[in-house]
């Protein structure tokens, strides 16, 4: 059973901030990574794709990738009080499947 | 350019009845992913079509079913409606079948009474 792990929060930063977020995975096939950000009663919005270990970064978003201990994570600076939403971490598998783990929610405090 | 657009936003329905969901991708892309997403929790990849044959499938049952048309929009079909079949209905659009990224649709949310 291929798995993809987050902490279900709720996650609260101050605004300002950075707010961390963690994702483990279980299929080391997997060569592609997503995070999707969605807020209450809409449907995923693609944040950003890494595929290969290290960081990328894309504006206040950085991914990381550690495939050697099936993690990744996303780094949101500055974070503000729209950035409060579920996050969600999406492991697409060898048979081209996305997998998605059940969300980690972020509250971001005023 | 528009994205991916599904019919319809909401739907109710009762036990034991049949169910369509529609779904067209981006244009361009020629690759229609669907999921089930249950409150609280991720979404569950049910089907993915390709250039009109299916490619992929999920844990669930015969009564899910799916097909893609020439123009690459696609259909879902879900028979003998059950109770636990209430969820958001989600279709991704993708330019191929492999490791491309998924764009999502604004789902459709199912109700089974």
């Amino acid at each position: 059973q291929k798995e993809v792990e987050q902490n279900s929060g709720p996650l609260s930063v101050p605004e300002g901030a950075i707010a961390s977020l963690n994702c483990t995975y279980s299929d080391r096939g997997s060569q592609s990574f997503f995070w999707y950000r969605q807020y209450s009663g809409k449907s995923p919005e693609l944040i950003m794709s890494i595929y290969s270990n290290g960081d990328k970064e894309d504006g206040r978003f950085t991914a990381q990738l550690n495939k050697a201990s099936q993690y990744v994570s996303l780094l949101i600076r500055d974070s503000q009080p729209s950035d409060s939403a579920t996050y969600l971490c999406a492991v697409m598998d060898s048979s081209y499947k996305l997998i998605f783990g059940s969300g980690t929610r972020l509250l971001v405090r005023p | 350019d528009a994205g991916v657009t599904q019919s319809p936003t909401h739907l109710i329905k009762t036990r034991g009845q049949h169910v369509t969901l529609r779904c067209s991708p981006i244009s361009g892309h020629k690759s229609v992913s669907w999921y089930q997403q249950v409150l609280g929790q991720g979404p569950q990849f049910i089907f993915q079509y390709y250039e009109k044959e299916e490619r992929g499938r999920g844990n669930f049952p015969d009564r899910f079913s799916a097909r893609q048309f020439p123009n690459y929009s696609s259909e879902l079909n879900v028979n003998a409606l059950l109770l636990g079949d209430s969820a958001l209905y989600l279709c991704a659009s993708s330019s191929r079948a492999g490791g491309e990224t998924q764009y999502f649709g604004p789902g459709t949310r199912l109700l089974v009474l």
